[in-house]
Order: C-alpha cells, then structure tokens, then sequence
C-alpha cells in the first residue's frame, strides 16, 4: 500500500464551482501535512499547510481527518487560474519521513 | 532576494557523459534533497541532505552522486550509470526535518 495516495483526476470543473479533493495516508504517526500546487513543467509551489484544527487562506479551507487518516483542500468559487496539479505531502515522525502524493489535476474551464 | 535556484534550466548530453546539476540556496536551510519527475508522475527523493558534510541515500540513488560542502550549495551528479537519466529534476530545501520544502524551478535533462 503507498504511503499517501490521491485520485489522480482530471477533475473537469466550470469556473465559480467548488471542488475538494482527498488524499489518504497509511501511517497513524504522520505528523504534518500540506498542499502544493505544480503547474505544467514547473516546480512544486507550497500552497498551505494542514493543520489539525483545519485552516482557510481565502478561497482554500484544508482540513485534517485523523480518524480517518486523510486530508482535504477545498476550493470555492474556482479560476481559470486555478488549474493545477495538486499534489499533498505527508511527513512522518523520524528520518525524513516525507511523502509525496502522485497529484490531483484539476482543470477548471470557462 | 531570497530563494533557490537551480541551473542551468534545459541540458542536453550524450548517453555515456557525466553531468552535473546545479542547485543553490540563500535561505539559510539546513536540509536540502534532489527529487526526479517524470513525465505524469510523482516526485522520487534521489538524494537528501540534513546537513553540511553529510547526506542520505533516497529511493532511487542508483546512478547519481551528490556533495554537500557548503551549507548553500547541494550539486547532483547523473552519471553514466543511470539507465534513465532524461527526466525534470527538482532541488528543495527546508529549514530542518520536518518540515514544509521550498523548490527550486527544475532542470531538464535529456540524454540521446
């Protein structure tokens, strides 16, 4: 089983919807949690960081499910700008424990 | 200004040369990896650094060396040893274990 896995899309969605995605992790002592955007052929850009009480940076909430060992990003009212690749990372206690998920592509069309 | 970076951006080789990527940081980071992306998938952690004159073998360091003797600096050589060297190559750093990384904007290499 991998370690963090994300339904890879493509998530086709109008502009002005809200659209979520999940992504799930195998280790219980996972300890920090975060979003990142890459565009085509360009590097990873950190979005937000997932706290556990759950944060909102303007049109984007992430949230953490412990219980359910996921984390979610929403986003509300979506851009053209938008679309990305969303890729969440994991990071477990001990060595350099950090766990990329394969991204979410999402495409938000006019 | 601060940041990482990485040079040169596109870099084109014969099979059989060594080749070394560039990649320096100004944010006084203590960790520093080489990932490699290929086209559709995920990144893969080559080589990681947690500090100056030590650093780790990732998932995939068959075929590459690094170097860590400064602080700011982390070169990844892709030597003639990897079978599949053409790929987009990603330098990050962190403040320590642990925590969130910051990407530098990527080499591309391709080896004919």
């Amino acid at each position: 089983r991998k370690e963090v896995e994300q339904d890879p899309g493509p998530f086709n969605v109008p502009e002005g919807a809200t659209v979520a995605f999940n992504c799930t992790y195998s280790n219980s002592a996972s300890q920090s949690f975060f979003w990142y955007r890459q565009d085509c052929r360009k590097e990873p850009k950190l979005l937000m960081s997932v706290y556990s009480s759950g944060n909102e940076d303007g049109r984007f909430t992430a949230q953490l499910n412990r219980a359910s060992q996921y984390i979610s990003l929403l986003i509300r009212d979506s851009k053209l700008s938008d679309s990305a690749t969303y890729l969440c990372v994991v990071i477990q206690t001990g060595a350099n424990n950090l766990f990329f998920g394969t991204g979410t592509r999402l495409t938000v069309i006019p | 200004d601060g940041g990482i970076t990485q040079s040169p951006k596109y870099l084109f080789r014969k099979e059989g040369q060594n080749v070394t990527l560039s990649c320096e940081q100004n944010l006084n980071h203590d960790a520093m990896y080489w990932y490699r992306q290929d086209p559709g998938q995920g990144l893969r952690l080559i080589y990681y650094s947690q500090i100056v004159n030590d650093f780790q073998k990732g998932d995939i360091a068959e075929g590459y060396s690094v170097s860590r003797e400064k602080k700011e600096s982390f070169p990844l050589t892709v030597t003639s040893a990897q079978k599949n060297p053409t790929a987009f190559y990603l330098c990050a750093s962190a403040p320590g274990q642990g925590y969130e990384q910051y990407f530098g904007p990527g080499t591309r290499l391709t080896v004919t």
